[in-house]
């Protein structure tokens, strides 16, 4: 099945500081979205994206599908900004139809 | 337009016991998808229903785990005789299709702990 890669693993920032956050895929998608999972464990969604950008206030993200990879930008940072970021993706084989893969998340911390 | 609702948020449940999970998808979703999210680890897929039908059941552990999507009511993960293996926290997603330009939303989990 498709693998999803995610980096870098953890990351701690200074409250205002920007952030690059990678997503690699290995084969072709039907859909990508990024999720923040909060210290409450719950699933927000943040993009649904499988090709090209969007923006969300301090949040943008880009999927560039032919190179199989998106990032996910978070500027100004803020302490709520702190929790777990998934990508996640369907792949474009029969066998992916209607599921998402994980991957396995960046740890992110923002201190005031 | 309610989001996906999932109840209870948080179950107990004693080793040898049956746990019911309920998911109710946002309204016009005729797909609900089970993820399961262990300790320290990412979500892994479970299950893809859609009503009255089984799509793909390729995540679900073989024995003691089920799921149903009824034509009416919610969809149920049925996990019996659990054990503390099991304990985790299990979403329910759901899309109004599957396939290109679907999003998923996901409800807020329902977390199990087997004692």
């Amino acid at each position: 099945g498709i693998q999803v890669e995610q980096s870098p693993p953890d990351l701690i920032l200074q409250e205002g500081a920007n952030s690059t956050l990678r997503c690699n895929f290995s084969d072709s998608v039907n859909n990508l979205q990024w999720f923040h999972q909060n210290p409450w464990g719950q699933l927000i969604n943040l993009f649904y994206i499988p090709s090209g950008t969007k923006q969300n206030g301090r949040l943008s993200a880009t999927t560039v599908a032919t190179e199989r990879y998106s990032l996910l930008y978070i500027s100004s940072s803020q302490t709520t900004d702190s929790g777990v970021y998934f990508c996640a993706v369907e792949g474009a084989g029969g066998t992916s139809y209607g599921k998402l893969t994980f991957g396995q998340g960046t740890i992110l911390t923002v201190h005031p | 337009n309610a989001g996906v609702m999932q109840n209870p948020r948080h179950l107990v449940r004693r080793r040898g016991q049956e746990a019911r999970l309920r998911c109710s998808p946002m309204k016009g979703h005729s797909h609900v998808y089970w993820y399961r999210q262990l300790p320290e680890e990412g979500l892994k897929f479970m299950v893809y229903l859609q009503k009255e039908n089984i799509i793909d059941e390729s995540g679900m552990p073989k024995e003691r785990f089920s799921a149903e999507f009824p034509k009416e009511g919610p969809s149920i993960l049925r996990i019996q005789q659990v054990v503390r293996g099991d304990s985790a926290a299990y979403f329910c997603a759901s899309s109004p299709r599957a396939g290109q330009r679907t999003e998923a939303f996901f409800g807020q989990g329902t977390r199990l702990t087997v004692v």
